[in-house]
């Protein structure tokens, strides 16, 4: 079964700096997609950015990019000019073809002002 | 659109009780499925549906039956509730690609449930 890991339990970033998460999968599939979703305080999951596996180029989306390297089974979430709405939890999502989502268990972003 | 809508939003049980959470989508999506989501294990599926009248487990199955008579609604049911099923529960829904390869989910508020 695919497994997600995010091996950072908690981050620390100060206002208008960078922070990257990590992800880490683990997968046999070759066409997947990867997912970082942010949880705020509110408990809403928001869809923060996705990339498709057979894109070799990374995504971004305004202040939020990705590094994503389909070898290693690696795929990090880059936040640069970290706001003060940034706080909150993310978590790294896998889905292939199939049907069933998985998820990390989540880093808990904390942005100091 | 509304996208995904839960109710309630909170809700506390008895060990024993049961109830009905409810999950509604207006975007015609496919697929809906239920997590159930706990202190550092992220989100857990518990039951999925590819389309109305079709349904199928997730990971965490035990204690919960799920039906899907039409393709907006997608109810989740507890049958006798107990502590370990205190938990936040998400609805999500998305739709196919090339009638089979499923993308983002889009996802509901969320229920937290509490059973003494």
């Amino acid at each position: 079964a695919q497994t997600v890991t995010q091996s950072q339990p908690e981050m620390s970033v100060q206002e208008a700096e960078t922070v990257t998460l990590s992800c880490t999968y683990d997968t046999s599939e070759s066409d997947y997609y990867l997912f970082w979703y942010k949880q705020p305080p509110s408990r809403q999951m928001i869809l923060v950015i996705r990339q498709e596996a057979y894109k070799q180029q990374n995504a971004t989306e305004n202040r939020f990019s990705v590094n994503f390297q389909k070898a290693a089974k690696s795929f990090s979430l880059k936040i640069s000019d970290s706001q003060l709405g940034d706080a909150a939890m993310y978590f790294c999502a896998y889905r292939s073809g199939g049907n069933d989502m998985r998820f990390g268990a989540g880093t808990r972003l904390t942005v100091k002002p | 659109n509304a996208g995904v809508t839960q109710t309630p939003k909170f809700q506390v049980l008895k060990t024993g009780q049961s109830m009905t959470l409810q999950c509604a989508q207006d975007m015609n999506h496919e697929y809906m499925s239920w997590y159930r989501q706990d202190p550092g294990m992220g989100l857990r599926l518990i039951h999925y549906s590819v389309g109305a009248g079709i349904t199928d487990q997730g990971e965490v199955p035990n204690g919960y039956n799920v039906s899907r008579s039409t393709t907006e609604d997608f109810p989740l049911r507890l049958l006798s509730a107990a502590p370990s099923q205190t938990s936040v529960y998400f609805c999500a829904s998305s739709y196919s690609v090339a009638g089979t390869v499923y993308n983002e989910q889009f996802f509901g508020p969320g229920t937290r449930l509490t059973v003494l």
